[in-house]
């Protein structure tokens, strides 16, 4: 059981360049996150989905954009990317909306734009 | 203020107890968690109390709950350096997601 999987690990971007961080689940998991990791910040929500075809903003959703096609995936796309978004990005997905059980995070992506 | 908040750093030598504190403002929350960030990893979920609980114990971990003050805290008991990590107090926003503190880096010393 892999959990949630989170693609590329590391990845280093110029400004004004575009990238899609992956996420898929198999835990069959309606519930979807993204959150940003800043030094001394915790983590910050910036979009999140309630199951296929539905997302909605989180805390932080400016320069970020999400689609939910299946239950699996819930890619986050940087269109243009700027130093304000280096950053870790989580992915976490969870079975239930009140979160009774807690998230499931994949491992990261350590995102630098320089 | 900051929807959930903790001190960022706690240092304690090995064999003795760690506490942890969070403050927090929204009382609606049914469950409130507690998770640890190993370095260079994601978050594991370490424990959870329901918010109809006072206490919660398992092995070396107590999670104390007071509604009243709106205070939770983690208590690791005969804390190793394998507990070195940051850790996180977090509860369910209505009508979104988990909120987070910024996290308590515990550091122990032997």
């Amino acid at each position: 059981n892999a959990g949630v999987t989170q693609t590329p690990k590391f990845r280093i971007l110029k400004i004004g360049q575009s990238m899609t961080l992956q996420c898929t689940q198999d835990m069959n998991h309606n519930y979807m996150y993204w959150y940003r990791q800043d030094p001394g910040m915790g983590l910050k929500l910036i979009y999140y989905s309630v199951g296929a075809g539905i997302t909605d903003k989180g805390e932080v959703p400016n320069g970020y954009n999400v689609s939910r096609s299946t239950t699996e995936d819930f890619p986050l796309r940087l269109e243009l990317a700027a130093p304000s978004q280096t950053s870790v990005y989580f992915c976490a997905s969870s079975s239930t909306a009140g979160a009774n059980y807690g998230y499931t995070f994949g491992s990261g992506t350590r995102l630098t734009v320089v | 203020g900051e929807d959930v908040e903790q001190s960022l750093f706690l240092s304690v030598r090995e064999g003795d107890s760690s506490v942890i504190n969070c403050t927090y403002t929204d009382s609606s929350s049914t469950y409130l968690y507690w998770y640890k960030q190993e370095p260079g990893a994601g978050l594991q979920l370490l424990t959870y109390i329901f918010s109809n609980m006072d206490m919660k114990q398992d092995q070396r971990l107590t999670v104390l709950l007071n509604k009243k003050d709106k205070h939770l805290s983690l208590r690791i008991a005969d804390t190793q350096t394998g507990d070195s990590a940051i850790y996180f107090c977090a509860l369910p926003k209505a009508g979104t997601a988990l909120i987070f503190g910024k996290g308590t880096t515990l550091s122990v010393s032997s």
